[in-house]
Order: C-alpha cells, then structure tokens, then sequence
C-alpha cells in the first residue's frame, strides 16, 4: 500500500523567505502527483499537478517537482506571503483505485 | 465553471436520525470519493465509486451508506449517526484518466450532539 508523508508537520517563516515542502512516497509506480492548498476548516484548492511523465510544474511563485524513482516531490514558495500561511497537501494517485494522502505541512508566514 | 457541489455546508443533527450530505459534480468525472477529516487524522477514505452502480468501501466504510445512481451525483447518508461521526467532510471527483487530477468540494462540517 502506498504510504505518503509529508515532513515537517509544521513551519513558520519570516516573510519573503523561499521556502520547500517536502513529500515522500513510498511506490514510484503513480499516475500523478498533486498539491493542494487548505485553509482552516476550508476546502482543498488544488495548485499544482505532475503527472508521471512530468519532472515540475509552475504556477506563479510556486514550483513543484517530482523525483519518482527517488519518490519525492517538494513544493518551492518563492518570496513567500501572509497569505501563503496555510497547511499543504499531497496527494499521490497510485495503481488501484485510491489516492493516498500525506497528513499535510501546516505553514505559517510571519508578517 | 467546473465543480463539485455539497451541501449543506454546515448541519446539526441529534443521534440517530438519518440524514444525507448531497454531492454533485458538472465534470463528466466517472470517478467519486468521499472523505472524513478529523485533526490529527487527516483524510480518511469513507466510499468510492468508479461510475454508476459501481461503488466500494475506503478505509472507513462504518456508520455510512452511498448510492451511485446518476453520474453527477453521489449521496452520502448516515442512516443513524453517533456523535463520532462529528467530522469535517469531503467530496471529490476525478476522471478515470487520472490526468486532471482531483477536485473537492468545499466541504460539509457536521456535528452529531
């Protein structure tokens, strides 16, 4: 079974840092990798999608990447934000008929 | 625009009366799920469904029923909740191409007293 983890659980910056979130997988064999943004006691907002064949993606100040056969992915905030303060997922959809999701890194971006 | 739909938002309920946490989405998407989210828990399976009449158990089936009936739409019911079905609750859609990724809907808090 496909296990994600995402570490740290927590993290807080001063703003304007650049700042990387990590997740790991433990089988390379996935379809796509996604992140999503989750404001508290809010829906997840999907920011980036890799798929398999892909190495990153961009979305303004934010860039994902994703070394399969190492089973990684890092989420890269560039200049970051009050506003990016919030908690990040990862989602990993695998061979079956799950996705697996990481617990999350809480962020905090002091002001 | 493209979405999922849920609702209510926000429910009380007392234990034991049935209730049901609509979901629908415009997508086309042959593919629903629905979560639970408790703090320290993160997101937990409940039930999934690969297309119409088909559906199966996630990680944590207990207490919850689904239909798949129509292809929008995939109903989540508690035909007797506990207080420990007080969660926050999810529900996504995807095709089963896996190449648009997941959309959520915007969640339903429900609380059993």
């Amino acid at each position: 079974k496909q296990e994600v983890t995402q570490i740290p659980a927590a993290l807080s910056v001063p703003e304007g840092e650049n700042l990387v979130l990590n997740c790991s997988f433990t089988d390379s064999a996935i379809y796509n990798l996604q992140w999503f943004r989750q404001d508290p006691g809010k829906g997840l907002t999907s920011l980036l999608l890799i798929q398999s064949s892909q190495r990153e993606q961009t979305s303004g100040r934010l860039n994902a990447s994703l070394d399969k056969s190492s089973g990684r992915s890092t989420l890269y905030i560039a200049a970051s934000q009050p506003g990016d303060s919030a908690t990040y997922l990862c989602a990993v959809k695998s061979a079956g008929n799950q996705f697996y999701f990481g617990t999350g890194t809480s962020l905090t971006v002091i002001p | 625009e493209a979405q999922v739909t849920q609702n209510p938002r926000y429910l009380i309920t007392v234990t034991g009366k049935k209730l049901t946490v609509t979901c629908s989405q415009n997508m086309n998407h042959e593919y629903m799920s629905w979560y639970r989210q408790d703090p320290g828990l993160g997101l937990r399976q409940i039930y999934y469904s690969m297309n119409v009449e088909v559906t199966d158990k996630g990680d944590v089936p207990e207490g919850y029923k689904v239909s798949r009936k129509e292809k929008r739409n995939f109903p989540l019911i508690l035909e007797s909740p506990s207080p420990n079905q007080t969660s926050l609750y999810f529900c996504a859609s995807s095709s089963t191409q896996w190449l648009h990724g997941y959309t959520f809907g915007s969640g339903t808090r429900l609380t059993v007293v």
